[in-house]
């Protein structure tokens, strides 16, 4: 299977602690999304990227949060000094730029903030 | 604000049932339109789309949709509903140049067979 991958599957941190989120995207897909999913809601965009550059950040995405696509391949989501209301499905998405761009997602991470 | 309004938080229907869940949008401009679906303990999986043309769209599974540009809507169908399609759908919009999505907040659809 060559869709989207995601690591962890699952976290779960103490408040304060950093973590680290990694999104492997298809291979010939030039764009990655990151999203956040919390219950009873439906994804909501953070950020995303065309190859390598940062493209789009919402203003869901505070200071703590930051993303990375160094070589336009992986991307990397870390948020630092984690809260309790950073609990939720953190959604990967990747797609071919184009007239008809569909966004193909990624399993998730779900994290837990104690 | 651009926003997906999904009418239905929760629908419940035996197994050969008609199922209709609605969608309504928000958006100033060209749209592209999306259902996903996501069974049990899987990930979001695109169902449809819609991007121009036959306003009539038909997805994997026997689901199709309906876009109609002045309701602002875009409603997704299956005359008969089997028990496996008890799973949680999303309509979904962006436009433009706008790449990201914005999602409705689901419509858990549950069959019993």
């Amino acid at each position: 299977d060559t869709g989207v991958s995601q690591d962890p599957r699952h976290k779960i941190t103490k408040r304060g602690q950093n973590v680290t989120f990694r999104c492997d995207p298809i291979s010939e897909h030039n764009r990655l999304y990151w999203y956040r999913q919390t219950l009873g809601q439906g994804p909501e965009f953070l950020t995303y990227f065309q190859n390598e550059a940062q493209l789009e950040k919402s203003r869901l995405l505070s200071d703590r949060f930051s993303a990375e696509r160094p070589k336009g391949s992986f991307s990397t989501l870390e948020i630092q000094r984690t809260e309790q209301g950073d609990s939720a499905m953190y959604l990967c998405a990747s797609s071919f730029m184009g007239a008809q761009e569909t966004q193909y997602f990624g399993p998730g991470t779900r994290l837990l903030v104690l | 604000a651009q926003s997906v309004s999904q009418h239905n938080h929760h629908v419940i229907l035996s197994e050969a049932a008609s199922l209709e869940l609605g969608c309504n949008y928000s958006y100033g401009g060209t749209v592209n339109l999306f259902w996903y679906v996501q069974y049990p303990g899987q990930h979001l999986q695109l169902l449809l789309k819609y991007f121009s043309g036959d306003p009539l769209v038909k997805g994997i599974k026997g689901f199709e949709a309906e876009f109609i540009k002045s309701k602002f809507s875009f409603n997704l169908r299956k005359p008969s509903v089997q028990w496996s399609d008890t799973a949680e759908y999303f309509c979904a919009v962006n436009g433009g140049s706008q790449g990201n999505l914005i999602f409705g907040k689901g419509t858990k659809l549950s069959v019993k067979p």
